[in-house]
């Protein structure tokens, strides 16, 4: 099974500037169609998850493009090019790729 | 417009049995998959599970094979997650999601199951 690993777990940043999260899959998520189902969802206090990049760099409907998604095989970005208040929450990283499906631990995202 | 809806709050005691359900609206339901996803208090997402309603196809994940059955109802366009046993451990939020782009962009409201004597 791919187990996902996030870094950091805690990211304390001030508004206004950008802040950062990795991820690394135990094994390379590209697909055997060629496609590489690497997303990123954020959670907000008492939300379901909301997807925010799917395929490692596709902003998802309605997303703002201040998010951002890099990456490839088995190591992935999440950028956030100006921290606002409303982006606090808990970020995860997920592969779908292969069967099971598995998140990452999630990286909570605070401000200063 | 997408939408998933799920059923309501559960309070159960242990060794009770449960069925959640997930009805989904605003696409082909039997063209996606649906999975759920558990959350326990305090703690990250977890994927349970997946279920295609064209053909009834189901993968688990290992931790959650034989805790738990994935069906769904394609004639009503709903999915369930269901406990013969429930613990107290199953006390959670779980989600049903649908996904987009290859990833979960549709997700429901979730529903809180607390299991408690």
């Amino acid at each position: 099974d791919i187990v996902m690993t996030q870094t950091p777990l805690s990211s304390p940043v001030t508004l206004g500037q950008p802040a950062s999260i990795s991820c690394r899959s135990s094994q390379s998520l590209v697909h055997s169609d060629g496609n590489t189902y690497l997303s990123w969802l954020q959670q907000r206090p008492g939300q379901p998850p909301r997807l925010l990049i799917y395929k490692i760099s596709n902003r998802f409907s309605g997303v703002p493009d201040r998010f951002s998604g890099s990456g490839a095989g088995t190591d992935f970005t999440l950028k956030i090019s100006r921290v606002e208040a409303e982006d606090v929450g808990v970020y995860y990283c997920m592969q779908a790729t292969q069967f099971p499906q598995a998140f990452g631990q999630g990286t909570k995202l605070e401000i200063k | 417009e997408v939408q998933l809806v799920q059923s309501g709050a559960e309070v159960k005691k242990p060794g009770e049995s449960l069925k959640i359900s997930c009805k989904g609206s605003g696409y082909s339901f039997t063209s996606y998959w649906i999975g759920w996803v558990r959350q326990m208090p305090g703690k990250g997402l977890e994927w349970m599970g997946i279920i295609y309603p064209g053909d009834s196809d189901t993968r688990y994940s290992p931790s959650f094979q034989g805790q738990v059955t994935i069906s769904a109802d394609k004639s009503i366009s709903t999915a369930y997650l269901q406990w013969s046993s429930l613990k107290a451990s199953d006390t959670a939020m779980y989600y049903c999601a649908t996904p987009d782009g290859g990833s979960y962009g549709y997700w429901g409201q979730g529903t809180l199951v607390t299991v408690s004597s």
